[in-house]
């Protein structure tokens, strides 16, 4: 199993609708997870962090981690063309060296109006 | 203020050149980090600074050569770069570096690099 596994998409969502990006991680993942934002040619834009069992919400975006199923997800309410981006999901290495995100490949989201 | 800034935006260079690309953060973070980006691909780690002494380096190629030379800045050296070196430079910073937990990462704007 990769480490961070996430679904490449792209996924598509029309103006208005909830968007929901999922990642999956491995037993070598500290339960720290970041969603970052990238747009094209961008750098990555933090969007939320999470560390704790449930759900963290600021604004349209919902984080959500689930440590038993070693999962964890970001909703977009009312999703715009604007957050038409790639979405990574990132967690901590445990053990080892610190200061290790590891990146899920990324979902490329596409807001249609 | 969560800014992390690079110069240049853009570099090109030949395999021959040696250039330098900068970072600096004023944000009070002790960890610095370089991240390379190709095109579709997650960052991949480079090298990790943490109170100005290198804490990882990430079986970085010698003609990548990192400095940080107080804890706002950092810089990363090249010389005589391949092709394939062309790539999304990011730096990053973060408070520290946590035992317990990953501790957040900002990215700066990143410098585009082309190597001819």
């Amino acid at each position: 199993q990769k480490e961070v596994e996430q679904n490449s998409g792209p996924l598509s969502v029309p103006e208005g609708a909830i968007a929901s990006l999922n990642c999956t991680y491995s037993d070598r993942v500290s339960q720290s997870f970041f969603w970052y934002r990238q747009y094209s040619g961008k750098s990555p834009e933090l969007i939320m962090s999470i560390y704790s069992n449930g759900d963290k919400e600021d604004g349209r975006f919902t984080a959500q981690l689930n440590k038993a199923s070693q999962y964890v997800s970001l909703l977009i309410r009312d999703s715009q063309p604007s957050d038409s981006a790639t979405y990574l999901c990132a967690g901590g290495r445990y053990g080892g060296s610190q200061g290790n995100l590891i990146f899920g490949k990324g979902t490329k989201l596409s807001v249609k109006p | 203020d969560t800014e992390v800034t690079q110069t240049p935006k853009h570099l090109v260079m030949g395999m021959t050149n040696k250039k330098s690309l900068k970072c600096e953060q004023h944000m009070g973070h002790r960890a610095m980090y370089w991240y390379k980006q190709k095109a579709k691909k997650p960052p991949e780690l480079m090298f990790v600074y943490s109170y100005e002494k290198l804490s990882i380096n990430e079986s970085v190629p010698s003609r990548f050569s990192p400095e940080c030379p107080n804890s706002s800045l950092l810089n990363l050296h090249l010389h005589a770069l391949q092709p394939e070196d062309s790539a999304l430079y990011l730096c990053a910073s973060s408070q520290d570096l946590d035992s317990l937990y990953q501790e957040t990462q900002y990215f700066g704007p990143g410098t585009r690099l082309l190597v001819l």
